[in-house]
């Protein structure tokens, strides 16, 4: 089956710098990569997702890029606020299934 | 987005009862709809697949006979806990895939359940 591999678990930038968490999945059957962010005992959000026939997506500071040869696909949030302090989580989808990867915490600190 | 609504937000109730979680998709006909659950500060562990008319796919280790998912319809989807245990405590989450094949995920709200 699929397995999703998420990288940092946790990380830490100041207001207005670059977050870049990466992700890899080892299934190449898998098509579709959405990300997710979640706040404290809130519901996960869907911010972008990247088909496997684009490379790159960008909507205002987040973008991800997907690199199917190497099996990875990575978040960029670019002029981090506070507000972007969350968990995010990416997924494959496998089939049937979506298999998220076990989550970043970011903290943007101000 | 689409609106995945999820009912009840919180409950708590008494070892050995039962408690039925409701995950609604309110714009649109959801095919399939999956249960997870998370523990704090950990990612969501998918616990079954529910599909339309048909039985649920639970994953391995997830006790069917415990966790009683069930699909009447394009829009509902139910999660029953069945003799519930301090252990059963824990966030339950849904989702609902928007369409076929790689349709887009969105969540419920989740449920927080707290057994005495």
């Amino acid at each position: 089956g699929e397995n999703v591999e998420q990288h940092p678990s946790t990380l830490s930038v100041q207001e207005g710098d670059s977050a870049v968490i990466k992700c890899t999945y080892s299934d190449s059957a898998s098509n579709y990569f959405p990300w997710y962010k979640q706040e404290l005992g809130k519901r996960p959000q869907l911010i972008i997702d990247i088909r496997s026939n684009v490379g790159e997506k960008k909507d205002q500071r987040i973008a991800v890029t997907l690199n199917k040869t190497a099996k990875h696909f990575s978040l960029h949030i670019t002029e981090t606020q506070p507000e972007d302090s969350a968990v995010y989580f990416c997924a494959a989808h496998y089939g049937q299934n979506f298999v998220f990867g076990p989550g970043t915490r970011l903290s943007v600190l101000p | 987005g689409a609106v995945v609504s999820q009912h009840p937000s919180w409950v708590i109730c008494k070892s050995g009862t039962s408690v039925k979680i409701e995950c609604r998709s309110l714009d649109f006909q959801a095919t399939t709809m999956f249960w997870y659950r998370q523990f704090p500060k950990q990612s969501l562990m998918l616990m079954a697949t529910s599909n339309e008319g048909s039985k649920a796919t639970y994953e391995q280790g997830v006790e069917k006979d415990k966790f009683l998912i069930n699909h009447a319809s394009l829009t509902l989807s139910t999660l029953t806990v069945t003799s519930a245990h301090p252990e059963d405590s824990s966030f339950y989450i849904c989702s609902a895939q928007q369409g076929a094949g790689t349709g887009e995920l969105f969540f419920g709200e989740g449920s927080r359940l707290t057994v005495l």
